[in-house]
């Protein structure tokens, strides 16, 4: 079964600055698509940013971009110029298929 | 476009009643819904995934039995938490999938269960 870890329960981010939350996953698969999610205290999953694996280039959003490394099965999501509103749970997913297996999380703090 | 609702947001019942849960595509069709349950603190972890007009999939250790998943119409599909009890209690997300790309979900507001 597909695994999605998440090492880092919680981080924190000086209001401006650039974060890097980690992202593993396991899988035996050479096509599949992965996720990040926010999770704000609303607790609506907002999509952050999606990568398709068979894509070497990384997914970029606006502030938010993605190092994918396949062959290390290893996906982080790096924010900058953090703001105030990035602060929420980050989820990291695996999809294939359309069956999606979450990470276990990490809380993201920022400091003004 | 691609909002997904869900009702109630919030239900509190007693142990023993049951209790039903509407997740609603509002602009699209859903071929494919997902039920995930969130205990706080914790992930999502996928309870089991419906197609319009077909019995759920259920994943290991989920009982059918006692969360029923009917998806009746491209649009709608409920999950109904039957006797429940106390450690049922959770935050329900539903998400619905329009199939025109394999990977696309798009998930509900979710509905907070207390169960006393």
């Amino acid at each position: 079964a597909q695994t999605v870890t998440q090492s880092q329960p919680e981080m924190s981010v000086q209001e401006a600055e650039t974060v890097t939350l980690s992202c593993t996953y396991d899988t035996s698969e050479s096509d599949y698509y992965l996720f990040w999610y926010k999770q704000p205290p609303s607790r609506q999953m907002i999509l952050v940013i999606r990568q398709e694996a068979y894509k070497q280039q990384n997914a970029t959003e606006n502030r938010f971009s993605v190092n994918f490394q396949k062959a290390a099965k290893s996906f982080s999501l790096k924010i900058s110029d953090s703001q105030l509103g990035d602060a929420a749970m980050y989820f990291c997913a695996y999809n294939r298929d359309n069956d999606m297996r979450f990470g276990a999380g990490t809380r993201l703090t920022v400091k003004p | 476009g691609a909002v997904v609702s869900q009702h109630p947001s919030w239900v509190i019942c007693k142990s023993g009643t049951s209790v039903k849960i509407e997740c609603r595509s509002l602009d699209f069709q859903a071929t494919t819904m997902f039920w995930y349950r969130q205990f706080p603190k914790q992930s999502l972890m996928l309870m089991a995934t419906s197609n319009e007009g077909s019995k759920a999939t259920y994943e290991q250790g989920v009982e059918k039995d006692k969360f029923l998943i009917n998806h009746a119409s491209l649009t709608l599909s409920t999950l109904t938490v039957t006797s429940a009890h106390p450690e049922d209690s959770s935050f329900y997300i539903c998400s619905a999938a329009p199939g025109t790309k394999i990977y696309e979900q798009y998930f509900g507001p979710g509905t907070r269960l207390t169960v006393t």
